[in-house]
């Protein structure tokens, strides 16, 4: 199984930050990556696929970069909505593995 | 508006079964990849079992012999067959709709294996 690590694990910061979350695979997955975000007692939310399409309705200050083994999610300027936590997932071969997740925190 | 409710959670004993039942609505889930996807509490996401639009079936190896997906395309109903459960199979369960991507979640249904 492809093994997906994000980092880091938590994450504090203030609303107007940029936020930075890295996502690594254990081996090359080109761009075949997804990110979600999940509130607490919520499923979670797609936001980008494909490493870098963001998906509709999703602000714009998100976005998604990286192909291979090394992927980032950047928040441009935090707003007091974004605080959630943020999982990585590759699709690249099943079983279609998540990394452990980011909590951002204020 | 496309939406997905599960149901059929609730407490079972170790080596006891449960079914989970997902309904769906505004799309036809024949025509799509529907999954299982779960949550322990406080842990993250492990993807569990596949069903594929030609009917075909995938799962976890951690679920896999225990465990069996399958739908109901007259009630566009999605279902999980959970036998011989362990504590370690207690979670917050997710219907999930997409192939390459996760598009649409239900709410979860929690199940809880404890004697």
């Amino acid at each position: 199984d492809i093994e997906m690590t994000q980092s880091p694990s938590s994450l504090s910061a203030a609303v107007g930050d940029r936020g930075t979350i890295t996502c690594r695979a254990s081996q090359r997955i080109s761009t075949y990556l997804n990110w979600y975000q999940q509130k607490p007692g919520k499923a979670p939310k797609l936001l980008i696929n494909a490493a870098s399409n963001l998906q509709s309705g999703v602000p714009s200050r998100f976005s998604g970069s990286g192909s291979g083994t090394d992927f980032t999610l950047t928040i441009s300027s935090l707003q007091p909505e974004d605080f959630a936590t943020y999982y990585c997932q590759q699709s690249y071969s099943t079983p279609y593995t998540f990394g452990q997740g980011t909590k951002l925190e204020i | 508006e496309v939406q997905l409710v599960e149901s059929g959670g609730g407490l079972v004993q170790p080596g006891g079964s449960l079914r989970l039942s997902c309904v769906a609505s505004g799309f036809t889930i024949s025509n799509n990849y529907m999954n299982w996807v779960r949550q322990a509490p406080g842990k993250g996401l492990e993807w569990v079992s596949v069903i594929y639009n030609d009917g075909s079936t995938r799962y976890a190896d951690s679920v896999k012999g225990r465990f069996t997906i399958s739908r109901d395309n007259s009630r566009n109903t999605l279902y999980l067959q959970m036998n011989s459960l362990r504590t370690e199979d207690t979670a917050v369960y997710y219907c999930v709709r997409g192939s390459s991507w996760y598009d649409y979640w239900g709410q979860g249904a929690l199940v809880t294996v404890s004697s």
